[in-house]
């Protein structure tokens, strides 16, 4: 697709369940990134996958949280039992790195709601 | 200290002026710097990036970066309305973190008719 393409834009769950997000980046690009953002606040940087190397999965706020991704393709971000703290946006990027000119796009995002 | 710092304002401006928005950022090493505004309840997207000392300008929009003095600017000539958004400001810490972008709190900017 033309864009980082995010599904679902909207998800309601309630207090500890599992949900599964789903990022589509840009093709060709090598990269990919997930961030929380709260409301009113800034981006919380996740993880982050390049190529083929393992991720950077520094981000990530505790073991509930986990993040696959297949190759060069789609990533999902699956959030284990879930609590009320875990609402947010939760965005996407992708980029194609080279060198310092590393341009991240985003996805329009998954609004996350737990109730 | 936060790794990269913004003043989260709100700044307000009148519709003509310029608008000025700073960040700060810790690592010496940094090494590229990206602006990107965001819309309430929308995505952010790219209005800038910098990884030159100087200034880089495009349009209304004008970067400034500082190494030395670890600051990064952006202006924004005639403001109008429409730039009424947040503005997060993006450093890549280069070497210590390869590809990851860490940013700021963002800057709330309202321009007033």
């Amino acid at each position: 697709g033309a864009g980082v393409s995010q599904s679902p834009s909207n998800k309601v769950t309630e207090k500890g369940k599992d949900v599964e997000l789903r990022c589509d980046p840009i093709s060709g690009h090598t990269a990919l990134y997930w961030y929380r953002q709260r409301l009113g606040q800034g981006l919380e940087f996740l993880i982050y996958f390049q190529g083929n190397s393992a991720p950077d999965k520094s981000g990530l706020p505790s073991d509930r949280f986990s993040a696959e991704r297949t190759g060069e393709s789609v990533s999902t971000l699956t959030i284990q039992r879930t609590q009320q703290e875990d609402s947010a946006v939760y965005l996407c990027a992708s980029s194609f790195v080279q060198g310092v000119k590393n341009i991240q796009y985003f996805g329009a995002g998954t609004r996350l709601s737990v109730l | 200290q936060k790794e990269v710092e913004q003043n989260s304002g709100p700044l307000s401006v009148p519709e003509g002026a310029i608008a000025s928005l700073n960040c700060t950022y810790s690592d010496r090493g940094s090494q590229s710097f990206f602006w990107y505004r965001q819309y309430s309840g929308k995505s952010p997207e790219l209005i800038m990036f910098i990884y030159s000392n100087g200034d880089k300008e495009d349009g209304r929009f004008t970067a400034q970066l500082n190494k030395a003095s670890q600051y990064v600017s952006l202006l924004i000539r005639d403001s109008q309305p429409s730039d009424s958004a947040t503005y997060l400001c993006a450093v890549n810490m280069g070497r210590r973190s390869y590809g990851k972008l860490t940013f700021g709190q963002g800057t709330i900017l309202t321009v007033h008719p």
